[in-house]
């Protein structure tokens, strides 16, 4: 069984700084996908980036880019230039290729940005 | 395009009571996922739905239930409700084996 793992609870950064969310994962397949999810106060579950295993690039969306380390097992998400609305809980999530496809997350960590 | 849609956004029962709630894809997805949100629990699978059938399910009872119609929207049944089952129930939809788009999901309270 795949397990994701988010072992900080909590950070906070100063707006238009740089944060580092982290995320470890463990499986036995070679084939996957990896995701971060932003949910808001509001609870909508907003997706942040997606990877592929198979892209050894890693993946970037505007301010927010990984860092994918397959061997480590590792994904973690830089948020750069920090916005208030980037307060959120942001979770890691994992889904096999195929026909398993169910996300599994991790617990979750409360990003909180100060003026 | 419209997004993933749920209904109601709350819901309210007591104990022993069935709850239903309703799902709706983005256009064109054809499978639907929901998943639990319960407080210290963390976010669970619970059902997959592809095409009509039921392809996945998490670890939960069999009084958790539900269906896929075909026009693929889903719908999520709970019988004889418990207290813990009060929880945000979260609704998701791809095209095939893709990235799951949720919607704003569905707060059930059990009293």
């Amino acid at each position: 069984a795949q397990t994701v793992t988010q072992s900080q609870p909590e950070m906070s950064v100063q707006e238009a700084e740089t944060v580092t969310l982290s995320c470890t994962y463990d499986t036995s397949e070679n084939n996957y996908y990896l995701f971060w999810y932003k949910q808001p106060p509001s609870r909508q579950m907003i997706l942040v980036i997606r990877q592929e295993a198979y892209k050894q690039q890693n993946a970037t969306e505007n301010r927010f880019s990984v860092n994918f380390q397959k061997a480590a097992k590792s994904f973690s998400l830089k948020i750069s230039d920090s916005q208030l609305g980037d307060t959120a809980m942001y979770f890691c999530a994992f889904m096999n290729s195929g026909a398993n496809s169910k996300l599994t997350f991790g617990k979750g960590i409360t990003l909180s940005v100060r003026p | 395009e419209a997004g993933v849609t749920q209904s109601p956004t709350h819901l309210i029962k007591t104990r022993g009571q069935q709850a239903t709630l309703r799902c709706s894809p983005i256009s064109g997805h054809t499978s639907v996922y929901w998943y639990q949100q319960a407080l210290g629990l963390g976010l669970q699978f619970l059902l997959w739905y592809d095409e009509g059938e039921e392809r996945n399910r998490g670890n939960f009872p069999p009084r958790f239930s539900g269906r896929q119609f075909p026009n693929y929207s889903s719908e999520l049944n709970v019988n004889a409700l418990e207290l813990e089952d009060s929880a945000l129930y979260l609704c998701a939809s791809s095209l095939g084996y893709a990235t799951q788009y949720f919607g704003p999901g569905t707060r059930l309270t059990v009293l």
